[in-house]
């Protein structure tokens, strides 16, 4: 099974700083996940990536598979980026949905 | 295109009972995944079904059992509830088509409460 450690648990940032979430997994992987969770549950998938690196918006994520490490940068913060950002791999021997998430980081940008 | 849709979006039930949550995926999706939340254990993957196939199985005991319609709706039921099944239950549908480059797209989960 594949490990997930997600850092940090929390972070508070003030509007305008940048924001980096650390991932880093077990076992080599196909594609990586990074979701976005605002309290009520709704889940909605930011990237999936299998190298390098992709930008959606003010939105950066990075992989590095020799290392086994993401990460998800947020440039510019903005109290609507205030949610719960969650990373998750595969399953070892499984499909890209069979996954093992991490536990998450609680994200509060203050205005 | 309509989002994934999970119905009900919450629902109690007592010790015992069964209980059956429904998810109809993005038109054209044929991959459903089912995953359950709790403050405890986090997100954990329940199952996945492809063309009405069950393609993958997380943990969880036989009580937890799913099945995927012609149509690629899906459903999951739980079978004696136990307090312990009362979570945030969310699907997601992809387009999947045994590749592996396709996003999940979630629904909003259904809220199950035992009691």
């Amino acid at each position: 099974k594949n490990e997930v450690e997600q850092s940090p648990q929390n972070l508070t940032a003030q509007e305008g700083e940048f924001i980096t979430i650390n991932c880093s997994y077990s076992v080599g992987i196909s594609a990586l996940h990074w979701l976005q969770q605002h309290p009520g549950g709704g889940i909605v998938s930011l990237f999936m990536l299998s190298s390098g690196k992709k930008k959606h918006g003010r939105l950066i994520a990075t992989i590095n598979i020799q290392e086994k490490h993401s990460s998800l940068h947020i440039t510019a913060s903005h109290p609507r980026d205030s949610a719960v950002y969650i990373c998750a791999v595969p399953n070892s021997g499984g499909s890209n949905y069979k996954l093992t998430f991490g536990k998450g980081t609680l994200l509060t940008v203050n205005p | 295109k309509a989002g994934v849709t999970q119905t009900p979006r919450y629902l109690i039930k007592t010790r015992g009972q069964q209980v059956t949550l429904s998810c109809s995926p993005i038109s054209g999706h044929r991959s459903v995944s089912w995953y359950q939340q709790t403050p405890g254990q986090g997100l954990q993957f329940l199952f996945e079904y492809f063309s009405e196939t069950q393609r993958n199985k997380g943990n969880f005991p036989g009580r937890f059992s799913g099945r995927q319609f012609s149509n690629s709706r899906s459903e999951m039921n739980v079978s004696t509830l136990e307090l312990g099944d009362s979570a945030l239950y969310l699907c997601a549908s992809s387009a999947a088509t045994g590749g592996y480059n396709s996003p999940l797209h979630f629904g909003n989960g259904t809220r199950l409460t035992v009691t």
